[in-house]
């Protein structure tokens, strides 16, 4: 069964601060895709990226960046100079290449809080 | 940019009561999902849709829970008695390939239950 794990709950920084959510995930598929999603205060469910596990390749995309490791089944986001915008929570999403229609059925991890303060 | 909708934004019912979430997909997707998000706590699935069936459902997707594709445009999640602890935010999703692609999520719908 695959699991996505989000050690924390929340986290708090000062703005510019830089801030690293972690991802941990298990799965028994050799192929899998991962994925990060934003959910601002005002509750929609907003994609950031998606991986697919034969890829490792680090992502940046502005601010944000992205740390695929297979060999910690880690996926962990980093936030460059934290703006108050970026408060909101987000999650770590993992969906295994099923046939027969539920190939993007998404396990999400527990959510992690970001606040940024000014 | 196309987008997903859900109708209405949030509903209140009486517990006991039928109610019927509304979901209008990106029109030429042809994966279809419900998921579930209680108040403060992660986003679970549901179910997921294609061609014109469950392709996959969870524990929490029992008996009191149905979906539907009435017509070529809506997704609809019906409750047939909810209860007090179906209160929450009720996320649809599209996607238009069967793996390896973002889901599209809609607003939300937010059932409270009394």
């Amino acid at each position: 069964a695959q699991k996505v794990t989000q050690a924390q709950t929340e986290i708090s920084v000062v703005e510019k601060e830089d801030v690293t959510l972690d991802c941990v995930y298990e799965t028994r598929d050799t192929t899998y895709y991962l994925f990060w999603y934003k959910q601002p205060p005002s509750g929609e469910l907003v994609f950031l990226i998606r991986r697919n596990s034969f890829d490792e390749q680090n992502e940046i995309s502005g601010r944000y960046s992205w740390n695929f490791q297979k060999s910690t089944s880690s996926f962990n986001f980093t936030i460059t100079a934290s703006q108050v915008v970026d408060s909101a929570v987000y999650f770590c999403a993992l969906s295994e290449a099923r046939r027969g229609g539920a190939g993007n059925m998404l396990t999400f991890g527990g959510g992690t809080r970001l606040m940024v303060k000014p | 940019e196309p987008e997903v909708t859900q109708t209405p934004s949030h509903q209140v019912t009486q517990m006991g009561q039928e109610v019927i979430l509304r979901c209008v997909p990106i029109s030429n997707h042809l994966y279809f999902y419900w998921y579930r998000q209680i108040l403060g706590q992660k986003v679970e699935f549901l179910v997921s849709f294609y061609n014109n069936e469950i392709s996959e459902k969870s524990e929490i997707f029992d008996d009191q829970f149905s979906v539907e594709r009435p017509d070529g445009s809506n997704f609809t999640l019906k409750i047939r008695s909810t209860k007090l602890e179906d209160s929450a935010m009720y996320f649809c999703a599209s996607t238009n390939r069967e793996f390896n692609t973002e889901a599209f999520f809609g607003q939300g719908t937010r059932l409270t239950v009394v």
